[in-house]
Parts: structure tokens; C-alpha cells; sequence
């Protein structure tokens, strides 16, 4: 799987939109981005995946250039239940051969100041 | 409502006494996992199963013990648990061919 970089922390205000930068320069063809998010003493919860372009959902959106080396997960108008910490994965998933592998890295600390 | 759950939540033991933490799931899935969680070395993965009866290793399976009787259940034995184990755990499952996956709340094991 491809190793990913990530700022390990970062802060901001409510009501700003927050974007977190992921760098993968060996991603595969294959490979797909998935972002994760851990609050204190919880399990890591699925926020978004893409695989190129732009993806949006209910919780925040996904950029993803052309040449796939990078990632931006956006949060829009961050509230301080938004402080977590945010997991980049990058893998080939949905293949079988490489299920077993969910390699979580030390993601980014975001702090959200009211 | 789509859960993993995981028991005990919270667990005090001493070293060399067996325990074992259990983990099920009600979405059907093939794949369920353990990860260990420690301060800056982040989630590493411990074993992995892929169904019933396929277990494989993680990252760091030593000390640990799974099994997969049913599709359902994956407990997580510590067949001599040790203080190096002390750490917060976490079963999640998911989809064999899908990436969300879905963890529990996690155990947070104390060993003395």
C-alpha cells in the first residue's frame, strides 16, 4: 500500500472550512483514497473515498487532482465537534488480495476553537 | 442499526491470567479485523480474518490469538497477557470487497 504523509496537527475556528492535505506519490493505478475520522476513545469512523476528481457527501468533500499524488479532504464550516483526528488510506481495497491490509497512519490532529 | 460490538469496554487484569475480548458484528461480513491502538505509533493491525475459518496474521500478532467460528463473532485471546499489552483495541468489519469499515467502540485493557 502506498505510504501517505499528513500535517500531524492542525487548528482552526468554527464556522471556517478546513482542508487537510495528504500526500501519496507512489499511489497505483489501482489504488483508492479513504479518509477516516477518530474521536477520543472511539473507533475510526469511514468519512469519505475517491478516486479522482471531486467526491462529495454529507460530511465533506474530496479533491483529488489529476495526477493523483495528493489528496484534500475538505470539512466545511467546522463546529467544535469536528475536533478529531483525520486518517489518509490509500489502497487497492476492494480487491481481495489486498482486504487484509487497512494500514492506518498517524493522521492529523485537528483542534476546532470556538 | 449496523454495529460492531466489542466487550468488555474497559478491562484491569494481571499478567499471565487468559482473557478474552469478544467482538460481533450484524451486518454479515466477511471481513473483521483487530487493531491495537498506542500513542504515536497509531492503529496497527493484529490478526485479520477473511471469513469462517481463514484467519491471518497482522502487523503484530505476537501474544495474541484469534478465532473465526462463526461469521458473526471474532474474539481476540490473550492466551498469557502480558504489561506491554496494555493499549486500547479495536474490531472493526467491513465488506470483503468494499473500504468502510465499521469499528467497535473499543477495550480499553489495563495489564499489571
Amino acid at each position: 500500500l502506498a505510504k501517505t504523509t499528513q500535517p500531524i496537527s492542525m487548528d482552526s475556528y468554527e464556522g471556517q472550512e478546513v482542508n487537510i492535505t495528504c500526500s501519496h506519490n507512489n499511489i497505483a493505478t489501482n489504488d483508492y483514497i479513504t479518509w477516516y475520522q477518530q474521536f477520543p476513545s472511539q473507533g475510526p469512523r469511514f468519512i469519505i473515498q475517491g478516486y479522482k476528481t471531486k467526491v462529495t457527501n454529507e460530511v465533506a468533500s474530496l479533491f483529488i487532482p489529476a495526477d493523483r499524488k495528493s489528496s484534500t479532504l475538505s470539512l466545511p464550516r467546522v463546529s467544535l465537534s469536528d475536533t478529531a483526528v483525520y486518517y489518509c488510506l490509500v489502497g487497492d481495497l476492494p480487491r481481495v488480495s489486498s482486504a487484509s491490509k487497512i494500514i492506518f497512519g498517524s493522521g492529523t490532529r485537528l483542534s476546532i476553537r470556538p | 442499526e449496523a454495529q460492531v460490538t466489542q466487550n468488555p469496554r474497559y478491562l484491569i487484569t494481571v499478567t499471565g491470567k487468559k482473557l478474552t475480548v469478544t467482538c460481533s458484528q450484524n451486518m454479515n461480513h466477511e471481513y473483521m479485523s483487530w487493531y491495537r491502538q498506542d500513542p504515536g505509533l497509531g492503529l496497527r493491525q493484529i490478526y485479520y480474518s477473511m471469513n469462517v475459518e481463514v484467519t491471518d496474521k497482522g502487523d503484530v500478532p505476537e501474544g495474541y490469538k484469534v478465532s473465526r467460528k462463526e461469521k458473526r463473532n471474532f474474539p481476540l485471546i490473550l492466551e498469557s497477557p502480558s504489561p506491554n499489552q496494555t493499549s486500547l483495541y479495536f474490531c472493526a468489519s467491513r465488506e470483503v470487497a468494499d473500504t468502510e469499515a465499521f469499528f467497535g467502540q473499543g477495550t480499553r485493557l489495563t495489564v499489571v
